[in-house]
């Protein structure tokens, strides 16, 4: 079975930069997986960031940016603030018809 | 504007069925450009994917829990419905329909729009 990891919990400073990744466990990421990435704040649905690797979703700050580094899925905040403070999942297409999550990064601005 | 709405019981007793409804409005569950999805999330965990629809009548499932799972649409209605089945305390979860949608010629196959999710419960 196919698993996507992501890091547990990451931590930044305000104004600092972040690069979560997601990876696989078997094998390497490519665009060819459509990585997408959704911001949770708790109690919310999620958010739509970051689709087809790079693509900011509708009014997504560019601060938020997509990329594939090395192996893995990458979203990279830039000047890092307070409500960024969010859980962060990637997903991958394996298609047809398949998508995995991956478990999610907890994200602290402090 | 999209809006999507889960609906369904939010008790449901070991052993039985879930049944749950995203309705739609702003878009059509036939639309050629648009795919719809049932996605999971437990208490203080993280989103699983449960399965996919197109109007085509392409269906597909989590290969972990496609022995249990039944999407289906009702195009009069214009919403889709999850249904769960042999539920344990393991299925309690907010339970999420996304949609997808392609552009006229390709398909980057995420979820762009999201319901507010419904929370079912698992108990006795």
């Amino acid at each position: 079975q196919t698993v996507v990891t992501q890091e547990p919990s990451f931590s930044v400073s305000p104004g600092g930069t972040v690069t979560l990744t997601c990876g696989l466990t078997s094998g390497s990421v490519s665009t060819n997986y459509y990585p997408s990435w959704y911001q949770q704040t708790p109690g919310q649905a999620p958010h739509t960031l970051i689709y087809n690797t790079n693509i900011r979703s509708s009014g997504v700050p560019n601060r938020f940016s997509g990329s594939i580094l090395g192996n893995k899925a990458a979203l990279t905040i830039t000047g890092a603030q307070a409500g960024d403070e969010s859980d962060y999942y990637c997903v991958l297409y394996l298609g047809p018809g398949i998508w995995v999550f991956g478990g999610g990064t907890k994200l602290t601005v402090l | 504007q999209l809006q999507l709405q889960e609906s369904g019981p939010g008790l449901v007793k070991p052993s039985e069925t879930l049944s749950l409804t995203c309705s739609v409005s702003g878009d059509s569950v036939s639309n050629v450009l648009s795919y719809w999805s049932w996605i999971r999330q437990p208490p203080g965990k993280g989103l699983e994917w449960i399965g996919y629809m197109y109007h085509s009548g392409n269906i597909n499932y989590n290969p972990s829990l496609k022995s249990r799972v039944t999407i289906s649409v009702d195009t009069s209605k214009n919403h889709f419905s999850l249904n769960l089945s042999s539920v344990t305390a393991a299925d309690t979860a907010l339970y999420y329909c996304a949609r997808g949608t392609c552009g006229s010629t390709n398909c980057f196959f995420y979820f762009d729009q999201w319901g507010q999710g419904t929370l079912v419960t698992v108990s006795s």
